[in-house]
């Protein structure tokens, strides 16, 4: 039963374009929304986070939008850069909870330069 | 500062054995979370410490699978007559508030 999604398992997109990485969730008890960049044989690294009571975090060349009622949350990428080429996965916690992360499958992003 | 460290990296086991593994968390976080990811799956939670309460342990597969955290920081996850199924990478987390510190994880292939 995954109760976090990430229904694309690849992406491909030109150097200095938009890279957009979509998510949905089915527990509405998460509250809490994390991004992770996972490179081969490395463990995952936090990139960027929202909390559900905002729709919209920004940092830097990372932007996550929040969308509660859908229960769906996206990370843009502009512009995207060819170090950016990795896995990402979006995860989920409900804080009130153990706060363990629930994670998607992820998906790969190759930047073509 | 360091990060999260593992060991081993890689283990290579025969079915029916059991095996340790290790992880040692970033100095201070008190929350230490433990995590597999297998072929083409999502990280799939298997056990939570935060201080000294019980850990949460809702997430671990079967009773082949243990862990313990010694004195609030090193813990180590054992998993008892191997099957080819916990084939995967094991990967372990730190917290010190929301955001989880993984290390480069152990790939264990069990055979």
């Amino acid at each position: 039963d995954q109760q976090v999604k990430q229904n694309s398992p690849s992406l491909s997109v030109q150097e200095g374009r938009i890279s957009i990485l979509n998510c949905d969730y089915t527990n509405s008890m998460f509250d809490y929304f994390l991004w992770y960049k996972k490179y081969p044989a490395e463990g995952p690294t936090f990139l960027i986070s929202i909390s559900s009571i905002k729709d919209k975090n920004e940092d830097g060349r990372f932007t996550v939008f929040l969308n509660k009622s859908a229960k769906h949350l996206s990370l843009h990428i502009v512009p995207s850069q060819p170090g950016d080429s990795a896995v990402y996965f979006c995860a989920a916690s409900a804080r009130t909870g153990a706060n363990n992360l629930f994670f998607g499958t992820g998906t790969r992003l190759t930047v073509i330069p | 500062g360091a990060g999260v460290s593992q060991s081993p990296s890689n283990k290579v086991t025969e079915k029916g054995k059991d095996v340790e593994l290790r992880c040692d968390p970033i100095s201070g976080h008190t929350a230490l979370y433990w995590y597999r990811q297998s072929l083409g799956q999502g990280l799939e939670f298997l056990i939570y410490f935060q201080g000294n309460s019980a850990p949460d342990k809702s997430g671990l597969p079967s009773d082949r699978f243990s862990a313990e955290r010694t004195g609030g920081s090193v813990s180590t996850l054992t998993i008892q007559r191997t099957q080819q199924e916990d084939s995967a990478v094991y990967l372990c987390a730190s917290s010190d508030f929301y955001e989880q510190y993984f290390g480069p994880g152990t790939r264990l292939t069990v055979t």
